[in-house]
């Protein structure tokens, strides 16, 4: 069965600093692999995908991730986190025809100044 | 316009009232569906429609009534909800087949 692993519930980094979130997936074919940011009482909006060809992806708000079939991750980065970024992550997998949307648990970010 | 927007962002209801939630798209997406967010918790799919038609129901209580009128439109139906009904719902679309998935704001309701 399809399932996606976020290993870090919370994660707390100053500003300025660089940031990795963590994301393993399970998935028998080839996934395709999203990175959502949600604000407090927010929609969930689309960070970066990752469907096929370059394994290195970027997105909006200076977000980049790198898809690693080897270890079945798609960690995402950021090289300088801004208070803004403040908010949680979640990573997803498409599955089942891809109408589905299989979410990780989440990772809260806190920024400190 | 790349939004996707959801009517209204705030419910309070009765478990004996009847209301519904909005949903509307204008990017030409053939996919909609509607999902439930507890507080900390990621979303829950419940409904899909696919080309207008309902393609994924996830065993959701027949309390909860979603509607596709056209292609732009999604409605959900409430009717006699619990308590432990309260959450964020949010709606998303998708240019079927293409699956990354937009979302709406959200709805948050609470149901006294």
């Amino acid at each position: 069965a399809q399932s996606v692993t976020q290993p870090d519930i919370h994660i707390t980094v100053s500003e300025g600093a660089s940031l990795e979130l963590r994301c393993n997936y399970s998935y028998g074919a080839t996934p395709y692999l999203f990175w959502y940011v949600q604000s407090p009482g927010q929609g969930l909006q689309l960070l970066l995908k990752y469907f096929s060809g370059d394994t290195l992806v970027q997105g909006i708000k200076g977000f980049e991730a790198e898809f690693k079939r080897s270890q079945s991750s798609f960690n995402l980065r950021k090289p300088s986190v801004h208070w803004s970024d403040a908010a949680e992550y979640f990573c997803a997998v498409g599955a089942d025809g891809y109408n589905k949307l299989i979410f990780g648990a989440g990772t809260r970010l806190a920024v400190h100044p | 316009d790349t939004e996707v927007t959801q009517t209204p962002k705030h419910l309070v209801m009765g478990m004996t009232n009847k209301k519904s939630l909005k949903c509307e798209q204008h990017m030409g997406h053939r996919a909609m569906y509607w999902y439930k967010q507890k507080a900390k918790k990621p979303p829950e799919l419940m409904f899909v429609y696919s080309y207008e038609k309902l393609s994924i129901n996830e065993s959701v209580p027949s309390r909860f009534s979603p509607e596709c009128p056209n292609s732009s439109l999604l409605n959900l139906h409430l009717h006699a909800l619990q308590p432990e009904d309260s959450a964020l719902y949010l709606c998303a679309s998708s240019q079927d087949p293409r699956p990354e998935q937009f979302f709406g704001p959200g709805t948050r309701l609470t149901v006294l």
